[in-house]
Parts: C-alpha cells; sequence; structure tokens
C-alpha cells in the first residue's frame, strides 16, 4: 500500500502571508495527486488534482506542485476562511490520504 | 447541481448491523464511480470503499474488508453501505464522495471530486 506523509501537521500563519505545506509518497505516484480542504461540520472539498491542476471555482492563491513523491500545496496569500485542515490524497493504486495539516490564523 | 446527502448514522452496539445510505442528485449517477470515506474523532480521512459507476467492481480499506459491503441502485441513484460486526474504532463521521475519472494517459484514474456532508456512526455500549 502506498503511504502518504504530510508536513507539518499544523501550521500558524498571518493573513497575507504565503503558506507551504508538503506531502511524500511511500513511492512513485506520477502526478496522480489530489489536495482537499476540510472544514468542520462540511464534507472535504477538491482544491487541486493532478499534483497542479485547479479544480474549476476554487480561488487561484491556492496552487500545487510536485510529480513522483514530492509535492506540495501553496497559499499564495493566506485569507481568513483558509483556516481549515488540507488532506492530500493518491489516486494512483486505489486511494490513500495523508494524515491532514491544519492550518490556523494567527 | 451536484448533491451528496448521506443518511443512516446513529448509535449502535459493538457487533450489531448498521446500514448507510447516501443519495445523489445533479449528475447522471450511472456514469460514475462512488466511495466513502470516514473520519474518526480527532484522526484523518481514511478511504473506506468504491463501486464503480456500474457495480461491477468493488474494493474496501483492509480495515473494513470482509465486515463492510459497498452497494449501489443506478435506477434509485443511491449507493449504501452495509457494515456489520461493527467494532469501537469504527466510530467516524462517514462521507460518501462521487469520483471523476483522467483517462487521459490511457488507463484510468479517479479523484473524488464532490462529498457529502457526512452522516456520524457511534460504536457503543
Amino acid at each position: 500500500d502506498i503511504q502518504m506523509t504530510q508536513s507539518p501537521s499544523t501550521l500558524s500563519a498571518s493573513v497575507g502571508d504565503r503558506v507551504t505545506m508538503t506531502c511524500r509518497a511511500s513511492q512513485s505516484i506520477s502526478s496522480w495527486l489530489a489536495w482537499y480542504q476540510h472544514k468542520p461540520g462540511k464534507g472535504p472539498k477538491l482544491l487541486i488534482h493532478k499534483a497542479s491542476s485547479l479544480e474549476s471555482g476554487v480561488p487561484s492563491r491556492f496552487s500545487g506542485s510536485g510529480s513522483g513523491t514530492e509535492f506540495t500545496l501553496t497559499i499564495s496569500s493566506l485569507q481568513p476562511d483558509d483556516s481549515a485542515t488540507y488532506y492530500c490524497q493518491q489516486y494512483n493504486a486505489h486511494w490513500t490520504f495523508g494524515q491532514g495539516t491544519k492550518v490556523e490564523i494567527k | 447541481q451536484v448533491h451528496l446527502v448521506e443518511s443512516g448514522g446513529g448509535v449502535v452496539q459493538p457487533g450489531r448491523s448498521l446500514r448507510l445510505s447516501c443519495a445523489a442528485s445533479g449528475f447522471t449517477f450511472s456514469d460514475y464511480g462512488m466511495h466513502w470515506v470516514r473520519q474518526a474523532p480527532g484522526k484523518g480521512l481514511e478511504w473506506v470503499a468504491v463501486i464503480w459507476y456500474d457495480g461491477s467492481k468493488t474494493h474496501y480499506a483492509d480495515s473494513v474488508r470482509g465486515r463492510f459491503t459497498i452497494s449501489r441502485d443506478n435506477s434509485r441513484n443511491t449507493v449504501s453501505l452495509h457494515m456489520t460486526s461493527l467494532r469501537d474504532d469504527d466510530t467516524a463521521v462517514f462521507y460518501c464522495a462521487k469520483d471523476r475519472a483522467d483517462c487521459s494517459t490511457g488507463s484510468c484514474y479517479a479523484m473524488l471530486d464532490v462529498w457529502g456532508q457526512g452522516t456520524p456512526v457511534i460504536v457503543s455500549s
């Protein structure tokens, strides 16, 4: 099974900051990686698919990069509404989530 | 507008069974694979099961294989998860999700593009 490891587990930043989080796969998954935003009481929201493709309707401040085993999600200018937990997920072989990165606003 | 609504969650004793349902609307249900994903209290997301668009194939996480069964009724636009031999560690919010396949490379890879709000399952005596 492919394992996904995210870092950091928690991230605290100010409004307007550039924020980056990392996801690492235990083996190559090519670009078959998605990023989701999850807020309490709601279903997760797809932000990025195929490592770097922005889902329709998602603000352009979100961007993804990487391939193989190393991936990043960047928020170019953090907004109050971005307070959430972010999960990466591989879909190269079945489906596996990382453990999440919680983003807090200072 | 694509919409998924889960139901059937509740409190159940260890060892008992429970059936979750997910009602879909706003898209051609029979064209898409459907998944169940769960989140235990204080934990991250865990993928649970998938059923192919036509019901021909299913896959399960090791943690539920042999205890949970995913099924679908394309005439009613619903997907279900029948859970048996429930354990304390099955306590979670269960989400259903629709997938969307990318077949640009010749093989198909499916992300989960729309999710429901979830239904809670509490396994407790």
